[in-house]
């Protein structure tokens, strides 16, 4: 158990309707990044942030959007669902808010979204 | 570019040594990670390599040479349990953005 944690395990959906997942961060930890795995296309980057501000940015999509709220935890909205956002989805989260060393990432368990 | 290359997957027998390679583009690079994760699982990380040399933590090691844009994992007295996919991932210069490799799928016989 990582300490990070994600809420919901599993999601099932429809095409054009809009989810939210949710994400907290081990105790301590500054930031939040959000990493989206599927079989085609491996664990890809999409967004981090640290104590609640913007820090690096991936390929995320315009239609996917992300915040840190005052408490540190996280969520990630992804709205006008496709077939192709069927993926884990997975919140990771570290000290610090670069990724040397004393910045582990350490992942939460995921979400995984169906969109049908 | 930002991309991690490594083998799509490795097999080997249970108690031997396995080494699995990754090379990278080096544009803002600046250390190497390895994770482990089973199916469906989450990544949990292995180890990290600021420099270059060999750092060994039990019976994983990881290895970096800079002048080579290369790294391995060596996994030793491999286990049953050991079977996995295992990923590379480089930092680069934007925050903690970690580039990941596609992963490689070890499998461990009996």
């Amino acid at each position: 158990d990582s300490g990070v944690t994600q809420t919901p395990k599993h999601l099932i959906t429809a095409t054009g309707q809009r989810v939210t997942l949710r994400c907290s961060p081990r105790s301590g930890d500054l930031s939040v990044y959000w990493y989206q795995q599927s079989l085609d296309q491996g664990l890809q980057f999409l967004i981090q942030y640290y104590n609640g501000e913007e820090r690096a940015k991936g390929n995320i999509l315009e239609r996917f959007s992300a915040q840190q709220f005052p408490d540190l935890h996280s969520e990630l909205n992804l709205s006008s669902l496709e077939l192709g956002d069927s993926a884990l989805y997975f919140c990771a989260s570290s000290v610090g808010e670069l990724a040397g060393y004393a910045d582990t990432q350490y992942f939460g368990p995921g979400t995984r979204l169906t969109v049908l | 570019g930002q991309s991690l290359e490594q083998p799509s997957e490795v097999t080997a027998v249970e108690g031997a040594i396995v080494q699995i390679n990754c090379t990278y583009q080096t544009s803002g690079f600046y250390g190497l990670s390895w994770y482990q994760q089973h199916d469906g699982g989450a990544p949990t990380f292995l180890s990290y390599n600021a420099l270059d040399g060999l750092e060994e933590t039990g019976r994983f090691s990881s290895f970096l040479s800079r002048s080579d844009s290369y790294g391995y994992l060596l996994l030793q007295e491999l286990q049953m349990k050991d079977s996995a996919s295992y990923f590379c991932a480089g930092p680069y210069n934007q925050g903690g953005k970690l580039i990941f490799g596609q992963g490689t799928e070890l499998s461990v016989k009996p």
